[in-house]
């Protein structure tokens, strides 16, 4: 299995609302990465695991929360998004290893009303 | 700061014809160089990953070569097809578990029928 899933592919959410995306692979990756795109822009870092250790964006904005329950899943926890976030979400995973292969899910398309 | 330039920003060409992308960064420190290519509103597919101590890689119709000193790496593509048409990022991976991947802004690759 060489798959990244995400779910759902597409949602639309409310400034208010509280939502979450999740992310699988069972590739036994350690390292899974949270990846934002605006349209027409290349993917910006937003967070990452590795061995369940988040590193952080310090320009992410609060309202975004990551978690790793265990080393095959990823969650994004989304709170009082404004419009600006919407976005496609894209989910990678890689060993890691100095070779450090990154393979993308197909993405969430975020659209904040 | 790492920072990738993909030159050209966009190109379109006849069907057949052999063709050269080019990414460029400005920090030689590079664990490995990755090609993807992105289909509109879709995720990225990995299409070739050269790791910094080697010279190339190549995958079917596709060769991409890296000259770490110089910061340069090209992505060919031979006999090119209607189905080759898509945005084309390169990304670097620069850093150890905490890092993720610094890409280019693309080449928009358009091939005529």
């Amino acid at each position: 299995d060489t798959e990244v899933t995400q779910t759902p592919k597409h949602l639309v959410m409310g400034m208010t609302n509280k939502k979450s995306l999740k992310c699988e692979q069972h590739m036994g990756h350690r390292a899974m990465y949270w990846y934002k795109q605006k349209a027409k822009k290349p993917p910006e870092l937003m967070f990452v695991y590795s061995y369940e250790k988040l590193s952080i964006n310090e320009s992410v904005p609060s309202r975004f929360s990551p978690e790793c329950p265990n080393s095959s899943l990823l969650n994004l926890h989304l709170h009082a998004l404004q419009p600006e976030d919407s976005a496609l979400y894209l989910c990678a995973s890689s060993l890691p290893s100095s070779a450090n292969e990154q393979f993308f899910g197909p993405g969430t398309r975020l659209t904040v009303l | 700061k790492q920072e990738v330039t993909q030159i050209p920003a966009a190109l379109s060409v006849p069907e057949g014809e052999n063709l050269v992308l080019n990414c460029s960064f400005t920090d030689s420190a590079i664990y490995n160089l990755q090609w993807f290519r992105q289909d509109p509103g879709k995720g990225l597919t990995s299409l070739l990953l050269i790791q910094s101590s080697q010279r190339e890689q190549t995958s079917g119709r596709l060769n991409a070569s890296l000259d770490k000193s110089s910061g340069r790496s090209t992505l060919y593509i031979a006999a090119s097809q209607p189905g080759d048409s898509a945005t084309y990022l390169c990304a670097v991976f620069s850093g150890g578990g905490a890092d993720g991947l610094t890409f280019g802004k693309g080449t928009h690759l358009i091939i005529q029928p």
